[in-house]
C-alpha cells in the first residue's frame, strides 16, 4: 500500500524556467509534508516542509502547495538551476515521532 | 564532521554471511532511524530506535534482521545469513526531538551487494 505517490519518475526542465514536482497521498491523518533531495551517492538531505494546517509555505526559489481536499501537493523550483538536478522525494509524517513515509522519487534535470 | 556517520559506505557479502552496519547518529541525537531504499526504489522505512530502546520495528522483515541502539557506541543493524534480496542501499537518519515534523538528518547510506 503506497501511500505517497510520485507519479512522474523523470523530469526534464530548462535552466531558468520553472520546475513542478507534483505529488499524491493517501493517508488523511498526516501532519507534515516534506521534501527531500538526494544525489547520488548521498544520503537525502531535508529540504522543505509543510504543516497539514496551511497551503503554501515558501523558502527563497523553493515553495510547496498543499491541496487537502485534493490529497496533493507539488513543489515549485524558480528559477531551475543545474545544481537543482537531482532525486526529490515527497514525504509525510503523521506520528508523534518522526517515521517518515517516502514516495519513490522524480528525478530531475535541469539543463543548461 | 558533525553530521549522521555511517559505515562501512560499501559492503560486499557471499549469501549465508552477515552483514553489520554501523551508525553514529549527530552529536546529541537519541533518536535514530533506519531506512532501505531497493534498486529503482524510494526509502522503505525500517526501524525507529532510542537509546536502548526499539520503539517502532513496524518495517523490519521478521527474520534475520535486528537492529540495536546501545547506551554507548553507534546503533547497529544487523542482518543475518544474507540473500540477494537484501542487496540495497541502508540509509541511517537522526533527529533531536520526536515532534513529528519529519525532519531527518541522513547519512551517507551503506551500500550492500549480496553476491
Amino acid at each position: 500500500d503506497q501511500q505517497v505517490k510520485q507519479n512522474s519518475p523523470s523530469l526534464s526542465v530548462q535552466e531558468g524556467r520553472i520546475s513542478i514536482l507534483n505529488c499524491d497521498y493517501t493517508n488523511s491523518m498526516f501532519d507534515y509534508f516534506l521534501w527531500y533531495k538526494k544525489y547520488p551517492a548521498e544520503g537525502p538531505t531535508f529540504l522543505i516542509s509543510i504543516s497539514s494546517i496551511k497551503d503554501k509555505n515558501e523558502d527563497g526559489r523553493f515553495t510547496v502547495f498543499l491541496n487537502k481536499s485534493a490529497k496533493h501537493l507539488s513543489l515549485h523550483i524558480v528559477p531551475s538551476q543545474p545544481g537543482d538536478s537531482a532525486v526529490y522525494f515527497c514525504a509525510a509524517s503523521g506520528t508523534s515521532y518522526d517515521k517518515v513515509i517516502f514516495g519513490p522519487g522524480t528525478s530531475l534535470s535541469v539543463i543548461p | 564532521n558533525a553530521g549522521v556517520m555511517q559505515n562501512p559506505r560499501h559492503l560486499v557479502r557471499r549469501r549465508g554471511q552477515e552483514a553489520r552496519l554501523r551508525c553514529s547518529p549527530v552529536k546529541g541525537h537519541s533518536h535514530v532511524y533506519w531506512y532501505r531504499q531497493l534498486p529503482e526504489e524510494g526509502l522503505k522505512f525500517m526501524v525507529y530506535l532510542q537509546k536502548e530502546n526499539i520503539i517502532d520495528e513496524s518495517g523490519m522483515p521478521k527474520e534475520r534482521f535486528s537492529a540495536e541502539f546501545p547506551k554507548e557506541g553507534p546503533s547497529i543493524l544487523r542482518i543475518q545469513q544474507v540473500v540477494r534480496g537484501d542487496s540495497a542501499a541502508y540509509f541511517c537518519a537522526s533527529s533531536p526531538r520526536t515532534d513529528g515534523t519529519g525532519e531527518l538528518f541522513f547519512g551517507e547510506g551503506s551500500r550492500l551487494t549480496v553476491l
